[in-house]
C-alpha cells in the first residue's frame, strides 16, 4: 500500500514569512515527486516537480527532496495571502503509472 | 482543446439512479486518469487509461463503477445505482508523457446523491 503523509494543518504564517510544507512517502522506489496547489472549490494545479535529491527553485518556491529519508518539502518564500490554499504532495509510483496524493496541508497566510 | 474538459460541472441525482460523467482530455494526451475527492479529503485514485486500455483499475471502489475510453479521446465514468457515499468531486486528468511532468486536471464534476 503506497502512502503519502502530510500534516493536515492549518499552517498559519504572516505575510512575508517563509512557509514550510512537508511530506513523507512509503514507496522507496518512487522517483518523481510533485506539489500541487488547490484553492477551495477548485481543481489541483501543478506548482513544481522534483526528481533528484537536493533543492529545486522556481521563483518563490523551493522543492527539497531526500530520498534516503523518503521526505519531500516545499518552501514558499515571501508568503502572500494569495498563497492561502491546500498544498498536495504527490508521488509517482516506480512503474511510472499513477500519482498517489497526500491529503494535503492547508496554508493560511495572514496580511 | 486547450485544457481538460469535464461535464457536467454539477450533477444532482437521486439515490439508486445511474450517472455518467464525461472527460475530454487535452488533444494528444495518451494517458487519462480519474480521481475522486470527497469533501475535505485527499484525491483517491480510481482508474488509469493508456490509450483505450485500462492497465490499472485497482481504485474502482465497487462493481457499480465502470469506465471506458474511446481511442485516445473522451472517457466516460459510469456509476450505477448511486449511493449517498458516492457524493464527491470526480476529477479527470491527462498527460502525454507518462506523467513525468505531472498531470493536468479538469475542473471536476461535483456529484451529489440525494
Amino acid at each position: 500500500q503506497k502512502e503519502v503523509e502530510q500534516n493536515s494543518g492549518p499552517l498559519s504564517v504572516p505575510e512575508g514569512a517563509i512557509a514550510s510544507l512537508n511530506c513523507t512517502y512509503s514507496d522507496r522506489g518512487s522517483q518523481s515527486f510533485f506539489w500541487y496547489r488547490q484553492y477551495s472549490g477548485k481543481s489541483p494545479e501543478l506548482i513544481m516537480f522534483i526528481y533528484s535529491n537536493g533543492d529545486k527553485e522556481d521563483g518563490r518556491f523551493t522543492a527539497q527532496l531526500n530520498k534516503a529519508s523518503q521526505y519531500v518539502s516545499l518552501l514558499i518564500r515571501d508568503s502572500q495571502p494569495s498563497d492561502s490554499a491546500t498544498y498536495l504532495c504527490a508521488v509517482m509510483d516506480s512503474g511510472y503509472s499513477t500519482l498517489t496524493f497526500g491529503k494535503g496541508t492547508m496554508l493560511l497566510v495572514s496580511p | 482543446g486547450a485544457g481538460v474538459s469535464q461535464s457536467p460541472s454539477n450533477k444532482v441525482t437521486e439515490k439508486g439512479k445511474d450517472v455518467e460523467l464525461r472527460c475530454d482530455p487535452i488533444s494528444g494526451h495518451t494517458a487519462l486518469y480519474w480521481y475522486r475527492q470527497r469533501l475535505g479529503q485527499g484525491l483517491e485514485f480510481l482508474i488509469y487509461f493508456q490509450g483505450n486500455s485500462a492497465p490499472d483499475k485497482s481504485g474502482l471502489p465497487s462493481d457499480r463503477f465502470s469506465a471506458e475510453r474511446t481511442g485516445e479521446s473522451v472517457s466516460t465514468l459510469t456509476i450505477q445505482r448511486t449511493q449517498q457515499e458516492d457524493s464527491a468531486v470526480y476529477l479527470c486528468a491527462s498527460t502525454s508523457d507518462r506523467g513525468l511532468y505531472g498531470y493536468t486536471f479538469g475542473s471536476g464534476t461535483r456529484l451529489t446523491v440525494v
